[in-house]
C-alpha cells in the first residue's frame, strides 16, 4: 500500500533552519509529483510547494518563496523541504502528499503522510 | 483568506443528506478539477473525491462530488456519526505562476 512518512520536524528558534523529509513506498515515486502542505494549530490547510515527477517544474506559495526549497531524490523515493529563515508564523504540522490520482492540472493531492510538527519559537 | 470559499459549518442528523459547497473562479475550479478531503481531529487529511466526482477505492459510496462552472460540491448521503469531521476542497489555480489552493474548510457536525 502507498505510504508517506514525514520526519525532521522539531523546535527551532526564529531565523533558524530545518530540513524535512518524506519517505515513500508502495508506488513508483519517480512517476508522480509531490506537494508540501502545512496546517497551523487550529487552522486550515495551506499549500507550501509542489515539485513535478522529475523535478523539472517547481511552484511555491508566496509565503515560501526565497526561504523554502523543495527537492526530491528519485533514487531514494524521498521528498525534501529545506526551510530557512524560519518565522513563528511557520509553526505548523507539515504534510507531504503525492499526486497519484488523475487531475487535469497534474497536481491533484492524493495520498497524504501523517505529518511532522515544526515549532518556531524562542 | 482562502481562495476557495466554503461554509464554515454544516450539520445533520444520522441518515440525512448534507451538501457542502466550494466556490472559486475561472482560474481554479473553472479550469481544473477539484478534490475533496476529510480530516478528523488530530489526523492527516484523507482523499475522498478526485477529478470532481471520482472516489478512490475504499471511500464509501455515500460520498459524491460534482462541479459546475466555478463551483463544486460534496454531498454526504446518509450521514453517519463517523462523518463528523472537517472537509476541504482544493484545486490548481492557473493565475500568476500557479498555485494549489484550498478552501477554508467546513466542519460537519452529526446531531
Amino acid at each position: 500500500q502507498v505510504q508517506l512518512v514525514e520526519s525532521g520536524g522539531g523546535t527551532v528558534q526564529p531565523g533558524g533552519s530545518l530540513r524535512l523529509s518524506c519517505a515513500t513506498s508502495g508506488y513508483t515515486f519517480a512517476s508522480y509529483g509531490m506537494h508540501w502542505v502545512r496546517q497551523a494549530p487550529g487552522k486550515g490547510l495551506e499549500w507550501v510547494a509542489v515539485i513535478s515527477y522529475d523535478g523539472g517544474r517547481i511552484h511555491y506559495a508566496d509565503s515560501a518563496k526565497d526561504r523554502f526549497t523543495i527537492s526530491r531524490d528519485n533514487t531514494k523515493s524521498t521528498l525534501f523541504l529545506q526551510m530557512n529563515s524560519l518565522r513563528p508564523e511557520d509553526t505548523a504540522v507539515y504534510y507531504c502528499a503525492n499526486t497519484y490520482f488523475y487531475d487535469r492540472s497534474g497536481y491533484g493531492a492524493s495520498y497524504w503522510g501523517q505529518g511532522t510538527l515544526v515549532t518556531v519559537s524562542s | 483568506q482562502s481562495v476557495l470559499t466554503q461554509p464554515p459549518s454544516a450539520s445533520g442528523t444520522p441518515g440525512q443528506r448534507v451538501t457542502i459547497s466550494c466556490s472559486g473562479s475561472n482560474s481554479n475550479i473553472g479550469s481544473n478539477t477539484v478534490i475533496w478531503l476529510q480530516q478528523h481531529p488530530g489526523t492527516a487529511p484523507k482523499l475522498l473525491i478526485y477529478n470532481n466526482n471520482e472516489r478512490p477505492s475504499g471511500v464509501p459510496g455515500r460520498f459524491s462530488g460534482s462541479k459546475s462552472g466555478t463551483s463544486a460540491s460534496l454531498t454526504i448521503s446518509g450521514l453517519q456519526s463517523e462523518d463528523e469531521a472537517d472537509y476541504y476542497c482544493a484545486a490548481w489555480d492557473d493565475s500568476l505562476s500557479g498555485s494549489y489552493v484550498f478552501g477554508s474548510g467546513t466542519k460537519v457536525t452529526v446531531l
